[in-house]
């Protein structure tokens, strides 16, 4: 059973470029979840997929955008990045509530 | 709104101590979770309570879930360097595939 993938590991960027991040779900799992985390503190919710389809959204605005593919892979797209953007970013797939997180890719905006 | 509060954020002790983390809640969940984050790494899943009362014993760690399943707390016996970490609870309601998180709990054990 493979686990839960993510790319690029690290990455950096300049203010006002695009990023595409993207994330492998755990075999059998059909709902991707993205977090945006600061250190030393909890995940926050950007958005969730379940089966190609966005199945909610957290508190952040419109320039965070997601896919989620027919092989339940999924990818965070960011437009216009800000230094506040600079963050782990983790993805987490799950079949019902149980979540099972990648490594996160680690996003420098400079 | 639902939201889960965790306490304490910070938690600094030496090896060989007790401690207790708590997550509380004015909702009901029908499952929590716990889950422990190492620094650049994502979080891994510890255990799942699901039924009011609940206890679950993963080696030293206590996890047990509230009779009213609003609230959760996970006790360390005799905790050791390698249980540092950041400890963080979220609870699911129901067939919402959404987990409602805590911020964290920071534990630091020294030698």
């Amino acid at each position: 059973e493979t686990g839960v993938t993510q790319s690029p590991t690290h990455l950096i960027k300049t203010r006002g470029q695009q990023v595409t991040l993207r994330c492998s779900s755990q075999s059998g799992h059909n709902t991707v979840s993205w977090y945006q985390q600061a250190l030393g503190q909890g995940p926050q919710f950007i958005f969730q997929y379940y089966r190609e389809e966005e199945n909610g959204r957290g508190n952040f605005p419109p320039r965070f955008s997601g896919l989620q593919f027919p092989n339940y892979s999924s990818e965070l797209n960011v437009n216009a990045l800000e230094l506040d953007d600079s963050a782990l970013y983790l993805c987490a797939s799950s079949l019902f509530s149980e979540q099972y997180f990648g490594p996160g890719t680690r996003l420098t905006v400079t | 709104t639902q939201l889960l509060e965790q306490s304490p954020q910070f938690l600094s002790i030496q090896e060989g101590e007790n401690l207790t983390v708590y997550c509380n809640s004015s909702s009901v969940f029908s499952s929590l979770q716990w889950y422990r984050q190492e620094p650049g790494e994502g979080p891994v899943l510890l255990v799942t309570v699901v039924t009011g009362g609940e206890v679950k014993k993963l080696k030293r760690l206590t996890f047990q879930f509230g009779d009213a399943r609003k609230d959760s707390s996970l006790h360390i016996t005799a905790a050791q360097p390698g249980d540092t970490g950041l400890y963080l609870c979220a609870g699911s309601g129901g067939n919402n595939r959404k987990l409602i998180w805590g911020l964290g709990t920071s534990l630091a054990v020294n030698p």
